[in-house]
């Protein structure tokens, strides 16, 4: 499958614990992008990385929510402390680099569901 | 900003009938691009069709089409002979120069009655 990778699909947590949730692009894309969807709602961009680099966080919340994308091995979004309404589907997508207006590929996403 | 409104949080088509979603948005930005998503029950986000905003011909893709009005900012999503598989969420979604993000409508429902 040469799809946008991501997993686990679906990960419980109870308050207080941590989620990783992880994301590897297509194959050629350095490029990777994380929104958020709460039930009922369009997905809501949270931060655009390349590798090693972090381009636009300006959707991440301030505390707790961490992203990397480093040089070797997949994208991971790192929730702390993780509390109810942190529960919510997470998209991850890629695009190729220096093509304008590059439609980005998604993955299946991860459910987090929180207890 | 970037905003993008849906405005019909649901809507029913007939099967092989034609139904058409709407979606306004707004920029600043003079390139830009705009795509329609299709989110089906399984959540995967599916690329419908795409649209550059420096192009007057509508972007066609079998029995999808778009309206792209570029001075009303309007871009809604033509499905013909609906199909059952068409029911599902769809999202409008603007994608600036300017930054790589896309901004997302709420969506809408699609259902499809037999």
């Amino acid at each position: 499958n040469a799809g946008v990778m991501q997993n686990p699909r679906h990960l419980v947590r109870r308050r207080g614990q941590e989620a990783r949730l992880r994301c590897s692009p297509m194959k050629g894309h350095s490029h990777v992008y994380w929104y958020r969807q709460l039930p009922e709602e369009g997905l809501k961009f949270m931060v655009y990385l390349q590798k090693e680099n972090i381009i636009d966080e300006s959707g991440m919340p301030k505390e707790r929510f961490s992203a990397e994308f480093p040089k070797e091995g997949p994208s991971i979004l790192r929730i702390q402390q993780v509390v109810r309404g942190d529960s919510a589907a997470y998209f991850c997508a890629s695009s190729p680099p220096t093509v304008p207006g590059r439609p980005q590929h998604f993955g299946d996403g991860t459910r987090l569901s929180i207890l | 900003a970037q905003t993008v409104t849906q405005s019909q949080p649901e809507m029913s088509v007939q099967e092989a009938e034609t139904v058409t979603l709407s979606c306004t948005y707004d920029t600043s930005e003079s390139d830009y691009y705009l795509f329609w998503y299709k989110q089906p029950p399984s959540r995967q986000m599916i690329l419908v069709i795409r649209q550059e905003a420096y192009k007057q011909q509508n972007a066609t893709e079998n029995r999808f089409s778009v309206n792209f009005q570029k001075a009303a900012k309007s871009f809604s999503l033509k499905i013909s002979d609906s199909q059952l598989g068409d029911a599902a969420m769809y999202f409008c979604a603007l994608h600036t120069g300017a930054n790589s993000k896309l901004t997302f409508g709420k969506g809408i429902t699609l259902s499809v009655r037999p």
